[in-house]
């Protein structure tokens, strides 16, 4: 059974940073592409980022470009996503995906999702 | 960005066919996917490729793309379905894009 899990979310203030991390079990890790997926309050779903099984391809949403880092450590199984210069508008639950295939963008959808994790960025 | 456009709510009664449509520009060539999101839970999965059904999901549940325009469609709709609806695609560049979620009402 695909499970993943997320952890890191919290409360930070503007311009701080933060790092989410999804443990997976239940499947080949490095088999497939990992995305993350974020829900403001009320709101509905936006892609953020994903990766590619073997790590070496990644994409963002213009909106999180140059602040936010996907990556993921396939020993672990863990997918990690290091968000900085952090603003009001990045409050969201994030939700970490498993992807249908391995490669990062074409033809791939979300096929298992975590729980989430929220992050408030308030001062 | 590219745009999918739901209607933001549907309302249906018990047993009633809920139909949930999902226009974009890129959907003659690419496959339309479709998440079921219940209240403080995760999206699920429902509907990938058009009209395929993940295992577990149940028949009543149905997908179909035409053109500019793919759809949802619940035959009997039951209370516990009762949920937000969310097509997912991608443009031609292959950017991926969610609809802004239809609101299903079963009473």
């Amino acid at each position: 059974e695909v499970q993943l899990l997320e952890s890191g979310g919290g409360l930070v203030q503007p311009g701080g940073s933060l790092r989410l991390s999804c443990a997976a079990s239940g499947f080949t890790f490095s088999n497939y592409a990992m995305s993350w997926v974020r829900q403001a309050p009320g709101e509905g779903l936006e892609w953020v980022s994903v990766i590619s099984g073997s790590g070496g391809s990644t994409y963002y949403a213009d909106s999180v470009k140059g602040r936010f880092t996907i990556s993921r450590d396939s020993s672990k199984n863990i997918l990690y996503l290091q968000m900085n210069s952090l603003r009001a508008e990045d409050t969201a639950v994030y939700y970490c995906a498993k992807e249908s295939g391995i490669a990062a963008g074409g033809n791939e959808y979300f096929q298992h999702w975590g729980q989430g994790t929220l992050v408030i960025v308030s001062s | 960005s590219y745009e999918l456009t739901q209607p933001p709510s549907v309302s249906v009664s018990p047993g009633q066919a809920a139909r949930i449509a999902c226009s974009g520009d890129a959907l003659p060539k690419k496959y339309a996917y479709w998440y079921q999101q219940k209240s403080g839970q995760a999206p699920v999965l429902v509907i990938y490729e058009d009209s395929k059904r993940p295992s577990g999901i149940p028949e009543r549940f149905s997908g179909s793309s035409s053109g500019t325009m793919a759809t949802l469609t619940i035959s009997g709709a039951q209370v516990e379905d009762e949920a937000d609806y969310y097509c997912y695609s991608t443009d031609s560049s292959g950017n991926p894009s969610f609809g802004g979620g239809t609101k299903l009402t079963v009473l």
